[in-house]
């Protein structure tokens, strides 16, 4: 059983380029989402959804695009990409909002650096 | 806005030490929390979640416990051991329709040999 799997888990990318964040999960789990981790700030929601084809935004969005056309897929695209968004991205899921008291899965992680 | 804090922010301590680990909420509503322990350049592992009804959670020498009223939480690690060092992350789930999770910072554990 993979859990969350996150690809790439490292990249590198220059001020302006583009990029897509892959997380795929195979626990069946209707809610997905995406979080930045900094030094000192600890880990901070970016976007979530609640099943497929259902996106919101959670506590720093900007700069970030996702969407979720399978259960199993929730890319997130960054769309020019800047020195402020230099992190460690992380992918989460856990089951729907119905089984709200849920534990929640944690990918290993992207590493990014914007230069 | 949901504020969790997490102290001692780094902790070292010689190894079959007993220790504690505390986490404070300010909002009492909460659904959940989770513990994780995340690895030097790792992903987050979950070691214990407690649901609102919980007063405690127990997996091994680890033991969690919760007191909503108070927003408080402790980690209890029993019989320390070196491979016990790593950062630990305390996390509630508010609910809501994000039902994100709001994470502490941390407590960065060493635990000496």
């Amino acid at each position: 059983n993979a859990g969350v799997t996150q690809t790439p888990k490292f990249q590198v990318l220059k001020t302006g380029q583009s990029m897509t964040l892959q997380c795929a999960q195979d626990m069946n789990h209707e809610y997905m989402s995406w979080y930045r981790q900094d030094p000192g700030m600890g880990l901070r929601l970016i976007h979530y959804s609640v099943g497929a084809g259902i996106t919101d935004q959670g506590e720093v969005p900007n700069g970030y695009n996702v969407s979720r056309s399978t259960t199993e897929d929730f890319p997130l695209r960054l769309l020019s990409a800047a020195p402020s968004q230099t992190s460690v991205y992380f992918c989460a899921s856990k089951r729907g909002l119905t089984y709200l008291n849920t534990e929640a899965f944690f990918g290993q992680g992207t590493r990014l650096t914007v230069v | 806005k949901q504020e969790v804090t997490q102290i001692p922010a780094a902790l070292s301590v010689p190894e079959g030490e007993n220790l504690v680990l505390n986490c404070s909420f300010t909002d009492s509503a909460i659904y959940n929390l989770q513990w994780f322990r995340q690895d030097p350049g790792k992903g987050l592992t979950s070691l214990l979640l407690i649901q609102s009804s919980q007063r405690e959670q127990t997996s091994g020498r680890l033991n969690a416990s919760l007191d909503k009223s108070s927003g408080r939480s402790t980690l209890y690690i029993a019989a320390s051991q070196p491979g016990d060092s790593a950062t630990y992350l305390c996390a509630v789930s508010s609910g809501g329709g994000a039902d994100g999770l709001t994470f502490g910072k941390g407590t960065h554990l060493i635990i000496q040999p």
